[in-house]
């Protein structure tokens, strides 16, 4: 069972460079989100998605675009990176409707030199 | 604008000891609490909270909620090395319908 998968795991940019991270889960889940988290620090959401073809906002969304084309995938972009953006990312998803346990990728780790 | 404020920021505690982590919340529309614990790679799941009152346990862990005074505590009893992470809480609820946000984190130090 793969869960939810995040490619690539690791990734060096260098600043003003733009990438795309791939969130694929295989649960049928409604809801996707992409968190980041840096050293000593919570979880911290960038944006999240109730649905195929809905995005929306969370505390920390400037600087990332995201897009949910298909219910299964989740992408979170970086157009222009900054080395504030060095972080590791988590995707996470869960099924919509109850409010239950999210299912959490493995994490990326993306740093911009 | 929803809050959630976990404390300790950090404790360190040696082995055997109890410890009582806090999160406080102030989400409108709450649904659920869930706490996480963290190690090195993703959080994995530990408790998901839904009524006031109600003990969840699971071998060392426990945790319960207080819908009045919005807050949960996790308790460890007689903790070990395995037990030092980070744990998180995620009140679930808020003004915006899915969104599911983090407190700090209260990372715990277990010494031998």
């Amino acid at each position: 069972n793969a869960g939810v998968t995040q490619t690539p795991k690791f990734r060096v940019l260098k600043t003003g460079q733009s990438m795309t991270l791939l969130c694929a889960q295989d649960m049928n889940h409604e809801y996707m989100y992409w968190y980041r988290q840096d050293p000593g620090m919570g979880l911290r959401l960038i944006h999240y998605s109730v649905g195929e073809g809905t995005t929306a906002k969370g505390e920390v969304p400037d600087g990332y675009n995201v897009s949910r084309l298909k219910k299964q995938n989740f992408l979170l972009g970086l157009e222009s990176a900054a080395p504030s953006q060095t972080s590791v990312y988590f995707c996470a998803s869960r099924p919509g409707g109850t409010p239950g346990e999210l299912f959490f990728g493995e994490g990326s780790r993306l740093t911009v030199l | 604008e929803d809050k959630v404020v976990q404390s300790p920021l950090s404790l360190v505690v040696h082995e055997g000891d109890t410890v009582t982590l806090n999160c406080s919340y102030e989400v409108t529309n709450f649904r659920s609490l869930l706490w996480y614990k963290q190690e090195k790679k993703a959080p994995t799941f530990l408790f998901m909270l839904t009524s006031s009152g109600i003990e969840k346990k699971s071998g060392r862990l426990s945790s319960i909620l207080d819908k009045k005074e919005l807050f949960s505590i996790l308790n460890i009893t007689a903790t070990q090395t395995g037990d030092s992470a980070v744990y998180l809480c995620a009140p679930n609820g808020g003004t915006s319908y899915g969104k599911l946000t983090f407190g700090q984190g209260t990372i715990l130090t277990v010494h031998p």
